[in-house]
């Protein structure tokens, strides 16, 4: 079955600190993809990345960086010098290739104080 | 513009007053999918359609009913609506979904209340 853990519910940082945000995932698909979104306080979701189970090539976008590691099963986002505008939830999430299946996180809450 | 729309936006109504919210996508996508979000529980996909008139169930299918007779349009049915009902509701679409690698994008919510 596939499960996705994201372990920290709330994490709060003081503006300008760096913060890495854990996702652990379970599959026994041997591809599958993987997907981070923002929640902000506004509602709506937003896509950040996608990651399929092949590359495990890190990414990094700006302040966002993803590592992928599929010995521990982790997909894991940080962000560096973090501004209030990242507060929002962010949602890890895990899709099969060999059906519809979505399965998302419990969020982690992410504040940003100035 | 390239949007996911869900009506209504906002809803408040009583058990077992059977109540249907629209989903359209003007993208041309192949897959469309609800979802509920709750506190401390994330996203729970509750149905999901693959294509016109392919549909399969999620995690938490129960109470609820889908159908995909159109391409843009994947409306989720709630025949009997209970209070554990009450939720925030998510319609999402992507491309295809044949391989799982296309993100899914997003409508507004819905958010639901029952009383």
């Amino acid at each position: 079955a596939q499960k996705v853990t994201q372990a920290q519910t709330e994490i709060s940082v003081v503006e300008k600190e760096d913060v890495t945000l854990d996702c652990v995932y379970e599959t026994r698909d041997t591809t599958y993809y993987l997907f981070w979104y923002k929640q902000p306080p506004s509602g709506e979701l937003v896509f950040l990345i996608r990651r399929n189970s092949f590359d495990e090539q890190n990414e990094i976008s700006g302040r966002y960086s993803w590592n992928f590691q599929k010995s521990t099963s982790s997909f894991n986002f940080t962000i560096t010098a973090s501004q209030v505008v990242d507060s929002a939830v962010y949602f890890c999430a895990l899709s099969s290739s060999y059906s519809g299946v979505m399965r998302f996180g419990a969020g982690t809450r992410l504040t940003v104080k100035p | 513009e390239a949007q996911v729309t869900q009506n209504p936006r906002y809803l408040i109504t009583v058990t077992g007053k059977k109540l249907t919210v629209t989903c359209s996508q003007n993208m041309n996508h192949e897959y469309m999918s609800w979802y509920r979000q709750d506190p401390g529980l994330g996203l729970r996909q509750i149905y999901y359609s693959m294509n016109v008139e392919v549909t399969d169930k999620g995690d938490v299918p129960e109470g609820y009913k889908v159908s995909r007779k159109e391409k843009r349009n994947f409306p989720l049915i709630l025949e009997s609506p209970s209070p554990n009902q009450t939720s925030l509701y998510f319609c999402a679409s992507s491309l295809i979904s044949r391989y799982g690698d296309d993100e899914q994008f997003f409508g507004p919510g819905t958010r639901l209340t029952v009383l």
